[in-house]
C-alpha cells in the first residue's frame, strides 16, 4: 500500500544545531508540503514543492529550507535551530492538477521536535 | 490571504448527543474545502466538498458546504467516546495558490461515556 513515512519520530537537539527532518512517499505524487502544528495555531504551512528541483515558501518559511531531487522525498532541514521551532512537524502530499478531487493532501504520522 | 476560522474551538459532550461544527471562509478562487480527524497522530480525511458537491454523508457524519454565506458544517449525531478528537477544516484555492491547503486552527471534541 502507498504510505508517506517521516524519521525520526521525535528528536531533541539543542539550539543551533542542524537538523533535517525527513519525508517520503510512495503514493508517487508530484505535490509535497510541510506544516508545523502548535496549539492555538492549527496547521501552517512551511514549505511545498510541485515536482523534482521546484520549492516555494509557506506562510512560516523563516529559518527552514528544503530540497526536492527525487519525486518521493522532500527533507526540511533547520538550519540553525531555535527554541520557538520546538513543535511537532506533518509531512503531506497529493497529487498535481486535475478537478478538485486531487486536493486531497495525505499526512506522514509526524515528527515531534523539541529545541532545548 | 485566504483564511480559515472554526468554532467552537472545545467541545465537551456526552455520548449520544448531537454536534455540530462551525467552519467560515474567506478565500479567492475557491476550489474546494475539506474536513479532517486528527486524533493524536496525522490527521485523516474526511470529506471534499466543492462546488458540485454541496452535501456529504458517511454514517454518522455529515458536511454541507454554503458558497453563498462562505462557510461550512460538521454534524456528529449520537457521538461516541471514538468521536474525540480535533477536527480541522481546511480549504483549497486555485490559480496562485494552486494545491494549498488554508487550515483553521482546528476544534477540540471531547465526547464523555
Amino acid at each position: 500500500d502507498a504510505e508517506i513515512t517521516q524519521s525520526p519520530r521525535h528528536k531533541i537537539t539543542e539550539t543551533g544545531r542542524q537538523v533535517t527532518l525527513a519525508c517520503h512517499q510512495t503514493w508517487n505524487h508530484n505535490n509535497m508540503f510541510w506544516y508545523r502544528q502548535d496549539l492555538g495555531h492549527g496547521l501552517r504551512l512551511i514549505h511545498y514543492s510541485y515536482g523534482v528541483q521546484d520549492t516555494n515558501k509557506g506562510e512560516v518559511s523563516d529559518g527552514y529550507s528544503v530540497s526536492r531531487s527525487n519525486t518521493e522525498d522532500l527533507p526540511l532541514t533547520l538550519e540553525s535551530a531555535a527554541s520557538s521551532q520546538t513543535s511537532v512537524y506533518f509531512c503531506a502530499s497529493s497529487e498535481f492538477g486535475g478537478p478538485p478531487s486531487t486536493d486531497t493532501q495525505y499526512f506522514g504520522p509526524g515528527t515531534r521536535l523539541t529545541v532545548l | 490571504e485566504d483564511k480559515v476560522v472554526q468554532s467552537p474551538l472545545s467541545l465537551v459532550v456526552h455520548e449520544g448527543d448531537t454536534v455540530t461544527l462551525n467552519c467560515s471562509y474567506e478565500v479567492t478562487n475557491f476550489r474546494s474545502l475539506l474536513w479532517y480527524k486528527q486524533e493524536k497522530k496525522a490527521p485523516t480525511f474526511l470529506f471534499m466538498l466543492t462546488s458540485s458537491g454541496i452535501e456529504k454523508k458517511s454514517g454518522r457524519l455529515s458536511s454541507i458546504l454554503d458558497k453563498k454565506e462562505l462557510f461550512s458544517i460538521l454534524n456528529i449525531t449520537a457521538t461516541q467516546t471514538g468521536d474525540s478528537a480535533i477536527y480541522l477544516c481546511a480549504v483549497c484555492a486555485g490559480g496562485t495558490s494552486y494545491g494549498k491547503l488554508t487550515f483553521g486552527q482546528g476544534t477540540i471534541l471531547t465526547v464523555h461515556p
